[in-house]
């Protein structure tokens, strides 16, 4: 069964620091894309960052480039999300999912169940 | 970058059909991709790679495509269809990713 659990969330003060992780396991982790997703309190997703199977190719959101970190270990099927200067509005749940391709497209497939962060004093 | 536009809610009848739109400029070069999403829960693609429904996703749903718009039609729309839609694609430069902001589905 293809699974994704993120951990990593929690309580932190407005310009801390958290480091996110997700476990990947049921497929062949080396071989996909991933991303972050994340969801304020009752709001809509949003995309976060993404980087490619070998770690070569690496994007982010413009509005959070430079605060955050996407980063891998593909010898441990695990994606990182180093996120500093933490501020209210990314107050959200973290979502690690995974990028499959078709012949026309590109999907968010699956979704792991999120991890919350909450910036707050 | 650029935006992908939804509205915010809309209702149907118990077994009516409903279309869900979605505009935006990168659909006219990358093609849309639905998420179904019911409260507390993660959410699950419905239509990917052009118009193809996700594996378990029921019959009554179906995905079209014209010029700057996608849509999401449900066909005789159950109870259990009522959540959050989310229209996604990658953005013109192909190196970003666009979410709409969600239509909620109420099924009356």
């Amino acid at each position: 069964e293809v699974q994704l659990v993120e951990s990593g969330g929690g309580l932190v003060k407005p310009g801390g620091s958290l480091r996110l992780s997700c476990a990947a396991s049921g497929f062949s982790f080396s071989r996909h894309h991933m991303s972050w997703v994340r969801q304020a309190p009752g709001k809509g997703l949003e995309w976060v960052a993404y980087i490619s199977n070998s770690g070569t190719f690496i994007y982010y959101a413009d509005a959070l480039k430079g605060r955050f970190t996407i980063s891998r270990d593909n010898a441990n099927n695990s994606l990182y999300l180093q996120m500093n200067s933490l501020r209210a509005e990314d107050t959200a749940l973290y979502y690690c999912v995974r990028l499959e391709s078709g012949s026309y497209s590109d999907w968010f497939d699956p979704w792991g169940q999120g991890t919350l962060v909450t910036v707050s004093s | 970058s650029s935006e992908l536009t939804q509205d915010p809610a809309v209702s149907v009848a118990l077994g009516q059909t409903v279309k869900i739109t979605c505009q935006g400029d990168s659909l006219r070069s990358y093609f849309g991709t639905w998420y179904q999403q019911k409260p507390g829960q993660a959410p699950i693609v419905v239509i990917s790679d052009q118009h193809s429904r996700a594996s378990g996703i029921p019959g009554r749903f179906s995905g079209s495509s014209s010029g700057n718009t996608v849509s999401l039609t449900i066909t005789g729309a159950q109870a259990e269809d009522e959540a959050d839609y989310y229209c996604a694609s990658r953005d013109s430069s192909g190196n970003l990713w666009l979410f709409g902001g969600g239509t909620k589905l109420t099924v009356l």
